[in-house]
């Protein structure tokens, strides 16, 4: 079964300074990739996704990610953050079983960005 | 274009009760699928539901239950209460066979089991 593991539980950063939240994934065939974001009380709101092709991927709010299948990694990357940024990052990925798809959640990030 | 609606938003359930949560799916999507995310952790696949049938399932007890009408919508049923049951019930909804296609959530039900 797949797996994906957010070794990071927080990261604390200052406002304007770059950030990279990191991912790993257990290797299969094909894989598909995503990176939500959660604020509080809020459900999940989808950042960006690798499907196929170019391994960097751009997202929503200047986020973006490099797909590495040698490392099976997929970490999030943004160059410059702000206040609003502050939030909670899930990494995800799709399983195909019985003729149908889920996603795998990891564990989660929250990042914490501070002025 | 309505997204992924939930209700309640919040409920409170003595140990031992029974609940219901509700789904409307975005416009378009035919699959619902269901996830129970306890505090600190992210989202864990409780099951999917497409054409009224439950498609896959995960590592939850048969006192997690589920239903899915001819309008697509979803609902939840969790008996016998515990109170590792307490967490945000997320649905999300998205196309059949569609595994490139991301899902989209509501914002979730919070349950509390006293």
């Amino acid at each position: 079964a797949q797996s994906v593991t957010q070794l990071d539980s927080q990261v604390p950063v200052f406002e304007e300074a770059p950030v990279e939240l990191r991912c790993n994934y257990s290797s299969s065939v094909s894989v598909y990739l995503f990176w939500y974001v959660q604020y509080p009380n809020q459900g999940l709101q989808l950042l960006l996704k690798y499907l196929s092709g170019s391994t960097l991927v751009k997202g929503i709010n200047g986020f973006e990610a490099e797909f590495n299948k040698s490392q099976t990694s997929f970490h999030l990357r943004k160059p410059s953050v702000h206040i609003s940024d502050t939030a909670e990052y899930f990494c995800a990925v799709s399983d195909y079983r019985d003729s149908s798809y889920k996603l795998i959640f990891g564990s989660g990030t929250r990042l914490l960005v501070r002025p | 274009d309505a997204g992924v609606t939930q209700s309640p938003t919040h409920l409170i359930k003595t140990r031992g009760q029974q609940v219901t949560l509700r789904c409307s799916p975005k416009s378009g999507h035919d699959t619902v699928s269901w996830y129970q995310q306890a505090l600190g952790q992210g989202p864990q696949f409780i099951f999917q539901y497409y054409e009224e049938e439950e498609r896959q399932r995960g590592n939850f007890p048969d006192r997690f239950s589920g239903h899915q009408f001819p309008n697509y919508s979803s609902e939840l049923n969790v008996n016998a209460l515990l109170l590792g049951d307490s967490a945000l019930y997320l649905c999300a909804s998205s196309l059949v066979g569609a595994g490139n296609s991301p899902l989209h959530f509501g914002n979730g039900t919070r349950l509390t089991v006293t």
